[in-house]
């Protein structure tokens, strides 16, 4: 299994600024992805954080609202950019360890709410 | 595009069996799964079966899987209260995203 740490756990947001989420996996691990779950929704994949390269977004969402990095097969941030308050949801961070291992592992979550 | 439906709520009394309903449309899943989520936490990986396997127990919890009709269910024995949380069905092919069902919050009364 990984560890998975998400900072910050919550946050509270004025409309207009942006935030970043940090995730942080205990080991190396092949795909590092980012999640939205709208209050009382399911998740949504925002998209997939490719080491040394670009992000691959899925459908609905763009680079220049939610920049991603991920530096190394550790670590990856997602930003919250120009926030307004349909942006609260929570953010996850999700890891699959490599080839053939089924498994995915989640972080505990962002709560964001902007005001 | 695929699809996972869940009913949205079930109410069990604490000891009682409790059985979470999930249905599918996608004829290719490979896996699927059952995650919970706690309150103000992150998604906890329950137990995953493969498409060629109809069963699949692990200590209080039983997968069952009908691939013909596209349902899966997750039986929890002896429902305790540390068990109410959000259970999510999901589904994937090998090699693609996960598609989550909208959860269901099973609460548990004493």
């Amino acid at each position: 299994s990984a560890v998975i740490s998400q900072k910050p756990s919550r946050d509270i947001c004025q409309r207009g600024t942006s935030l970043t989420i940090q995730c942080q996996v205990d080991s190396q691990v092949t795909m590092m992805f980012w999640y939205r779950q709208q209050p009382g929704q399911s998740l949504t994949l925002i998209a997939t954080a490719n080491q040394g390269s670009e992000a691959t977004y899925e459908s609905g969402f763009v680079i220049d609202k939610f920049p991603i990095s991920r530096p190394n097969l550790t670590f990856s941030t997602l930003t919250v950019s120009n926030m307004s308050p349909e942006d609260s949801s929570i953010y996850l961070c999700s890891v699959e360890l490599g080839q053939g291992v089924v498994e995915a592992f989640f972080g505990q979550g962002t709560r964001l709410t902007v005001v | 595009g695929e699809d996972v439906e869940q009913s949205l709520f079930l109410s069990v009394r604490e000891g009682d069996s409790s059985v979470i309903n999930c249905t599918y449309t996608d004829s290719s899943s490979t896996y699927l799964y059952w995650y919970k989520q706690e309150p103000g936490a992150g998604l906890q990986l329950l137990t995953y079966i493969f498409s060629n396997m109809d069963m699949k127990q692990d200590q209080r919890l039983t997968v069952l899987l009908n691939k013909k009709d596209k349902h899966l269910s997750l039986r929890i024995a002896d429902t305790q209260t540390g068990d109410s949380a959000i259970y999510f069905c999901a589904e994937r092919d090998y090699g693609q995203n996960f598609v989550f069902g909208p959860g269901t919050r099973l609460s548990v009364l004493p």
